[in-house]
């Protein structure tokens, strides 16, 4: 299967500073990249979807001026957490679709978790 | 009528034996219906899909059965294995649009 990869695995970060993470397809390009936060023993909850060369999509109820998300190339996404505080403390999750083949598939990142103190 | 529900929340079996999670939905839209497996501090690895066409779907000892009347369907995991043990779940999604997840099932195989 198509690789994704995220950076960092893992951040701590003071209350009020930004933390941004990134999000790679590394064999396939992606035009569309989403962003997912899990809490603990909980499903998926998705955040926002990410269209390369426009606007994200934000769900329902997520702060689009405290999570920025730029998806600038065909293989990178980046979420910026701004000011962030201990709520936002967290499992952070993206994927990228890879429409290869005419199939419509979403691999997933190994994840990163942020802890604010 | 965007719900995917997942059922059991857990599940303990031994190993060899043939844990079963079930996904129900409710649109008729959906037609891509992905498994995902997930470790602890992992993100989701896609395990196998299938699409409306096909009543069942084989990949190695994953086995994903769909009832498209009853709007269901299924993962089995034959001979399964203490290394299986992990969060399993279900997705769907229609005109590639967005996945709705399960709850999730949290599968323990015992040595």
């Amino acid at each position: 299967g198509a690789v994704v990869s995220q950076h960092p695995s893992r951040v701590i970060c003071k209350s009020g500073t930004s933390v941004k993470i990134e999000c790679r397809s590394l064999d396939f390009q992606a035009t569309t990249m989403f962003w997912y936060r899990q809490f603990p023993k909980k499903s998926l909850m998705l955040m926002a979807t990410s269209n390369e060369g426009s606007k994200a999509t934000y769900e329902q109820g997520v702060e689009k001026d405290k999570f920025l998300i730029n998806h600038a190339s065909l293989t990178l996404s980046t979420l910026t957490v701004t000011s962030a505080h201990p709520e936002d403390s967290s499992f952070y999750i993206c994927s990228a679709r890879d429409l290869g083949g005419g199939a419509d598939t979403q691999y997933f990142g190994p994840g990163t978790r942020l802890t604010v103190l | 009528q965007q719900q995917v529900k997942q059922s059991p929340q857990s599940l303990i079996v031994q190993k060899g034996g043939i844990p079963i999670i079930n996904c129900a939905y409710e649109n008729t839209a959906f037609d891509y219906f992905p498994w995902y497996q997930q470790f602890p501090g992992k993100g989701p690895a896609l395990l196998i899909a299938i699409r409306p066409d096909v009543s069942e779907k084989k990949e190695g000892r994953f086995t994903i059965s769909f009832n498209k009347s009853a709007k269901q369907f299924s993962l089995h995991i034959m001979d399964s294995q203490p290394g299986d043990s992990a969060t399993y779940f279900c997705a769907a999604s229609g005109g590639f649009q967005k996945l709705v997840f399960g709850t999730g099932t949290r599968l323990l195989v015992s040595p």
